[in-house]
């Protein structure tokens, strides 16, 4: 297992576009978490899972914004209509559903959107 | 509200010497308290855990302290090196996630 993976690592979107982001979680782990960081910035929580049922969403995050995770393993995350507001690092970790562990993330995919 | 912060100022210190940052956290107590370290255009890793009930704790040359009094969590590194330069982050647990602060900017100067 090579630790949590992030696909892709850049994209550049024309505001307006849907993207669609995918995270790979290490297999042992049943939770995963999808947090948005900007410049200067500590990461802002989004959504996360237990196994395939997503327990919480932002209460900032906008409707434009939807996560899957249909069989518990990989998921998506994905913007619709971007804004150039949108523009952001989007970091995925995963984690045992045990709250005294750390979490492992992946290396984020950067959207900038134009 | 909750809230976890951290200094947004960066910290430059030469090399050999201790960086000492602060996490303070308000208005609530939390269980424990973990710190990350991030490196520009990565994600953060995981550097260490603290509970409440316990005022120490040591990984190499990374100490973590937690004072329920003063609120406060300090992350030290001894005989720093040029390639502890990075960002460092604290979290605490807050309805099953991790809530970040903002994090520490670190400098070492050779």
């Amino acid at each position: 297992d090579t630790g949590v993976s992030q696909d892709p690592r850049h994209k550049i979107t024309k505001r307006g576009q849907n993207v669609t982001f995918r995270c790979d979680p290490i297999s042992e782990h049943n939770r995963l978490y999808w947090y948005r960081q900007t410049l200067g910035q500590g990461p802002e929580f989004l959504t996360y899972f237990q196994n395939e049922a997503q327990l919480e969403k932002s209460r900032l995050l906008s409707d434009r914004f939807s996560a899957e995770r249909p069989k518990g393993s990989f998921s998506t995350l994905e913007i619709q209509r971007t804004e150039q507001g949108d523009s952001a690092m989007y970091l995925c970790a995963s984690s045992l559903a045990q709250e005294a562990h750390g979490y492992t993330f992946g290396s984020g995919t950067r959207l900038t959107v134009v | 509200s909750q809230k976890i912060e951290q200094n947004s100022e960066a910290l430059n210190i030469q090399e050999g010497k201790t960086a000492t940052l602060t996490c303070n956290y308000t208005n609530y107590s939390p269980a424990y308290l973990q710190w990350y370290r991030q490196d520009p255009g990565r994600g953060p890793v995981f550097l260490l855990l603290i509970r409440e009930n316990e005022k120490e704790k040591r990984k190499e040359r990374l100490k973590v302290t937690f004072d329920t009094t003063l609120k406060q969590s300090l992350f030290h590194i001894t005989a720093s090196q040029p390639a502890d330069s990075a960002t460092y982050l604290c979290a605490h647990i807050q309805g099953g996630k991790l809530i970040f602060g903002q994090g520490t900017e670190l400098s070492v100067k050779p």
